[in-house]
Order: structure tokens, then C-alpha cells, then sequence
């Protein structure tokens, strides 16, 4: 399976400014994911990034919150945006391979933030 | 009614016991099935995908059932390195893009 990795793991940030998520896979991948974990919750995706096209986002995420880049095919970013203390929360990228008889998606280690 | 719904336990127990537990689903279309574990402050693994036929991973063993629209996951023989959460996901191909629906999660603790 791919290996994930992502910058910063964590951070503290300060409510109205912004963080810049970094996702880097060691191999080449046609979709890459964005998830957000809220403490207690289960995974919700944000939005598919596909590699030279706009990133497509579920119903709840608007681009000019969460604008996402995915210049190539090993690499892509998530801002969040004008941060308030909800948005605290684990934010994790993930990417799809082919298993044997599915698609699995495996997942980086999270960005850990905290908005004060 | 939430698209993928768990138990959320916890379920306690005994070492060396064995634990099952189940995950609804509301969409039928829904094309293909996992559970992934995930251990405390970190990211989610794969644990297994789930076959049609039920498919058996050491002491893991999965079920689809496609008509009641559930899956299961038995754990024989359980162990300390058990316990974690697991999490039952849906996966979609939709023309918007394929999609994984997350359920909640089952906690187990295993006990000595």
C-alpha cells in the first residue's frame, strides 16, 4: 500500500487565521481524499482532489473554507481557512489503490489542530 | 437514519473470548464493504474488505449480507492488541466521484 505523510502532524492556531494541511504520497495516485474527524466522530469527507481538476466537495464544504490544491500526482494541500474553535479537529488525507478485488483507500497520520 | 450505523459499545471482553459485531447501511447500491480499525489518536487501517461470500483473515472473519443490508465482523480468540475501534465503511461509485461512508465506530476493550 501507498505510504502517506503530512505536515504539520500538529498545531495550535489562533481563531481567524489559517492553516496550510501538506499531503505527500510515495507513489503516483489518481484520487486523493480529504477527511475531517471531529473528537468523538467518525471520518467525514471534505473532497475528492484529483489531480488537474477542481476538487469536488461534499455537501457541508465550500471551497472558499477549505480551498485544496493537488498539483501532481504525488501531492496535495488543504487550507483551512479563517479558523474558528470548531474547526478543531483531525484532518487526514487519503488515497485510493487498487486491492484485489476493490479499491482500498488507506490513509495519512492526521494533522492534529486546535483553534483557540 | 444515518447512510452506515454501529453499535458504539463498548463491547468488554475476557481475553481469549470472541466478540462480533454488526453495521447497517441504507443505500443498496452500495458497491463494496470494509472494516478498518482504528487505534487511539491515530488513523484509521485497513483491516479487511469484505467479500460477498464472507471472506476469513486469521481471527477475523467478515459477512455481507446484501438483503438485510448489514455486515459483520467476528473476532475469535480475542487479544489485548484487540482492543481498539473498529469502523464499518461503505464505499460508492457515484458519477460525482467515488465516495467511503464512515459509520461511527464499535469500541471493544479486551480484557485480561
Amino acid at each position: 500500500s501507498a505510504v502517506i505523510s503530512q505536515k504539520p502532524s500538529r498545531d495550535i492556531c489562533q481563531r481567524g487565521t489559517s492553516l496550510t494541511i501538506q499531503c505527500q504520497v510515495d507513489s503516483q495516485v489518481t484520487m486523493m481524499f480529504w477527511y475531517r474527524q471531529q473528537p468523538g466522530q467518525s471520518l467525514t469527507l471534505i473532497a475528492t482532489a484529483n489531480q488537474g481538476s477542481e476538487a469536488t466537495y461534499e455537501s457541508g464544504f465550500v471551497i472558499d473554507k477549505f480551498p485544496i490544491s493537488r498539483p501532481n500526482l504525488t501531492f496535495s494541500t488543504l487550507t483551512v481557512s479563517n479558523m474558528s474553535p470548531e474547526d478543531s479537529s483531525i484532518y487526514l488525507c487519503s488515497v485510493e489503490d487498487p486491492g484485489q478485488y476493490y479499491n482500498e483507500q488507506f490513509f495519512g497520520p492526521g494533522t492534529r489542530l486546535t483553534v483557540l | 437514519r444515518k447512510e452506515v450505523e454501529q453499535d458504539p459499545g463498548p463491547f468488554n471482553v475476557p481475553e481469549g473470548a470472541t466478540v462480533a459485531f454488526n453495521c447497517t447501511y441504507s443505500n443498496s447500491a452500495s458497491q463494496s464493504f470494509f472494516w478498518y480499525r482504528q487505534d487511539c489518536r491515530k488513523e484509521p487501517k485497513l483491516l479487511m474488505s469484505v467479500y460477498s461470500s464472507g471472506n476469513e483473515d486469521g481471527r477475523f472473519t467478515a459477512q455481507l449480507n446484501r438483503a438485510s443490508q448489514y455486515i459483520s465482523l467476528l473476532i475469535r480468540d480475542s487479544k489485548l492488541s484487540d482492543s481498539a475501534t473498529y469502523l464499518c465503511v461503505v464505499y460508492m461509485i457515484k458519477a460525482a466521484g467515488n465516495k467511503l461512508t464512515f459509520g461511527g465506530g464499535t469500541r471493544v476493550l479486551v480484557k485480561p
